[in-house]
């Protein structure tokens, strides 16, 4: 059973076009991350969340913090094709020692 | 660069086989993880460290096993490799006072086991 679930799981889309991608969870995190992922490389960080309600911004994409702390989303604004990837949402359980449970992904393609 | 570094890149093994997986970063990381990715799974612990001398088990151990003698170095092992770790496995490093870092990964071993 995974703890995060995402949503889509795959997305095409072309350039200028905007998408959000959800990951949800019945339970509690102390923190969610959101990282992406390129082929044949490892995750890299874009951003982590702390407080329920929580939105942050980089650049043309913006992260939300559910209130209750179980889910969050990552919104793309007019997407670029330097934008496809593989983006995971990673939260950590409160008392875990730091072990972080990843989603299960969302793959975007973004074409011209 | 400073990073994590995993060895080997690749690698194809036959059923029954062993071979440990060799994470090295620099970065002085009290923690340290090795998950696998698997398609539609995203990334699931393996196991884990937090600190020299220290691990335990995460999500899936059966059929690992791990060793931090260094602080800098954790080693992944498969005693006898089954089809069903065929997989992409990932080390990461983070220090405990940095947490809003994040992890930082390497770069993967792609593992088949036939």
């Amino acid at each position: 059973t995974q703890l995060l679930e995402q949503s889509p799981q795959f997305l095409s889309i072309q350039e200028g076009e905007n998408l959000t991608v959800y990951c949800n969870s019945s339970s509690v995190f102390s923190s969610l991350q959101w990282y992406r992922q390129e082929p044949g490389e490892g995750p890299v960080l874009l951003v982590t969340v702390v407080t329920g309600g929580e939105v942050k911004k980089l650049k043309r994409l913006t992260f939300q913090f559910g209130d209750a702390r179980k889910d969050s989303s990552l919104h793309i604004t007019a997407a670029q094709p330097g934008d496809t990837g593989l983006y995971l949402c990673a939260g950590e359980l409160a008392g875990t020692a730091s072990k972080l449970t990843f989603g299960t992904g969302t793959r975007l393609q973004v074409t011209l | 660069n400073a990073g994590v570094t995993q060895t080997p890149k690749f690698r194809v093994l036959k059923t029954g086989q062993s071979m440990t997986l060799l994470c090295a970063q620099d970065m002085n990381h009290e923690y340290m993880y090795w998950y696998r990715q698997d398609p539609g799974m995203g990334l699931r612990l393996i196991h884990y460290s937090v600190g020299e001398g220290t691990t335990a088990k995460g999500e899936v151990p059966d059929g690992y096993n791990v060793s931090r003698l260094k602080k800098q170095n954790f080693l992944l092992g498969l005693e006898s490799a089954a089809p069903s770790q065929t997989s992409v496995y990932f080390c990461a490093s983070r220090s405990p006072g940095q947490w809003s870092y994040g992890y930082t990964f390497g770069s993967g071993t792609r593992l088949t086991v036939v």
